[in-house]
């Protein structure tokens, strides 16, 4: 199974909302990440993390909240989130945890499309 | 540093010809890794391919090539016979053994397949 999931596809919150968008796989994988991908532009790397621990943190405004639970599971709680958050933001998951290791291949989830009005 | 270089913004072909993207990379280590993804219009990045700094062979899979030379330093990659199904953006990246960042992305290759 080499699945990635998350919920829900498509979010729409006005700036004072408070979400979380879901994200679980069940590959056995260690490592789990969070992108950003706004339209015509390449994923951008929010967090990491390595077995269950935040490893990286790509300067991300603190409205942007990760959270990992569990080995399968990773969240992303939103809080007072401005329009230009708006993007489809991408987990993925791998067998191992860069920096320093690492080269093994991500896998996607399909993706939230967020929209902040 | 780590960068990758996908020159071609958008190709378009016609059904059933074949078409390569191209993609250069620069990195300082000798240990590397480069990933071709597919991202087709319902948004999820599917993994296409890994290849190693080491291992230089060309690999075929149906009707995707692709050709890897460490002497200029690129990555490309060939659909034969492109289908309509083809038509998506594609990604070339690269990992770094000793880099920060797990997976540095090209600005992608937007490939439209008209029948």
């Amino acid at each position: 199974d080499t699945e990635v999931t998350q919920t829900p596809k498509h979010l729409v919150m006005g700036m004072t909302n408070k979400k979380s968008l879901k994200c679980e796989q069940h590959m056995g994988h260690r490592a789990m990440y969070w992108y950003k991908q706004k339209a015509k532009k390449p994923p951008e790397l929010m967090f990491v993390y390595s077995y269950e621990k935040l490893s990286i943190n790509e300067s991300v405004p603190s409205r942007f909240s990760p959270e990992c639970p569990n080995s399968s599971l990773l969240n992303l709680h939103l809080h007072a989130l401005q329009p230009e958050d708006s993007a489809l933001y991408l987990c993925a998951s791998s067998q191992e945890s860069p920096p320093g290791k690492g080269g093994y291949e991500q896998f996607f989830g399909p993706g939230t499309r967020l929209t902040v009005l | 540093a780590q960068k990758v270089t996908q020159a071609q913004t958008e190709i378009s072909v016609v059904e059933k010809e074949d078409v390569t993207l191209d993609c250069v990379y620069e990195t300082r280590d000798t240990t590397y890794y480069l990933f071709w993804y597919k991202q087709p219009p319902s948004g999820e990045l599917v993994f296409l391919i890994r290849r190693n700094s080491f291992d230089e062979q060309n690999e075929i899979s149906g009707r995707y090539s692709w050709n890897f030379q460490k002497s200029t330093s690129s990555f490309n990659f060939t659909i034969t016979a492109s289908q309509v199904v083809d038509s998506a953006v594609y990604f070339c990246a690269l990992s770094e053994k000793s880099g920060n960042t797990p997976l540095v992305f090209g600005k992608g290759t937007r490939l439209s397949v008209i029948a």
